[in-house]
């Protein structure tokens, strides 16, 4: 079974600095896909950033950016120029890639979530 | 907004109740999955359908029942409702064609509480 944990609950960063968040994973599969979602106050799940396993390159997407490394089982959220608007619960997650055929079991693993507070 | 719905957004009851819980998938997606977010549990997956059969299940208690209509929406079932039942449910879709990755997109959720 695969399991997702995230070692910090809780995590503050200051206004316009970068923050690292944590997150290792354990799984048997050689291919699969890792998330970063984000849940604000509003509690509606955000697709933040994603990677496939089988890529050796780091996903990027403007301010957010991730350090993957598959040996270690491990996949780090960096968020630079942090905003206010980046306070929230960030969730690790994970999903096996699907067979060939549609209808496969897609379902996401998720870590406990850390809570991030940006502080202007 | 994603493009998914769930009806009712607050659902308060008693202990002993059951509830049905709705989701509508985004116009297109076959998949459709539920998933818990408690205090004590974290989110986690509940069951996913697919085109109306159901095709994986996670940590879904014997109280639960979930279903998936001909018109593609979902719904989950709660009865014999107890006080650590209280939680948000998540309904997600996908398109879920063969192969690949395709994106789970996340309704707002619906907000159980149980008194």
């Amino acid at each position: 079974a695969q399991t997702v944990t995230q070692s910090q609950p809780e995590m503050s960063v200051q206004e316009a600095e970068t923050v690292t968040l944590s997150c290792t994973y354990d799984t048997s599969e050689s291919n699969y896909y890792l998330f970063w979602y984000k849940q604000p106050p509003s509690r509606q799940m955000i697709l933040v950033i994603r990677q496939e396993a089988y890529k050796q390159q780091n996903a990027t997407e403007n301010r957010f950016s991730v350090n993957f490394q598959k040996a270690a089982k491990s996949f780090s959220l960096k968020i630079s120029d942090s905003q206010l608007g980046d306070t929230a619960m960030y969730f690790c997650a994970f999903m096996k890639h699907k067979t060939r055929y549609g209808g496969s079991q897609g379902n996401l693993i998720f870590g406990k979530g850390t809570k991030l507070s940006v502080k202007p | 907004d994603s493009g998914v719905t769930q009806t009712p957004k607050h659902l308060i009851t008693a202990t002993g109740q059951r509830v049905t819980l709705r989701c509508s998938p985004r116009s297109g997606d076959l998949s459709v999955y539920w998933y818990q977010q408690s205090l004590d549990q974290g989110l986690q997956f509940l069951i996913q359908y697919y085109n109306g059969e159901e095709r994986a299940k996670g940590n879904i208690l014997e109280r639960f029942s979930a279903q998936q209509f001909p018109d593609l929406h979902s719904e989950l079932n709660l009865s014999s409702l107890e006080l650590g039942d209280s939680a948000l449910y998540f309904c997600a879709s996908s398109v879920d064609l063969a192969g690949g990755y395709d994106e789970q997109f996340f309704g707002p959720g619906t907000r159980l509480t149980v008194l």
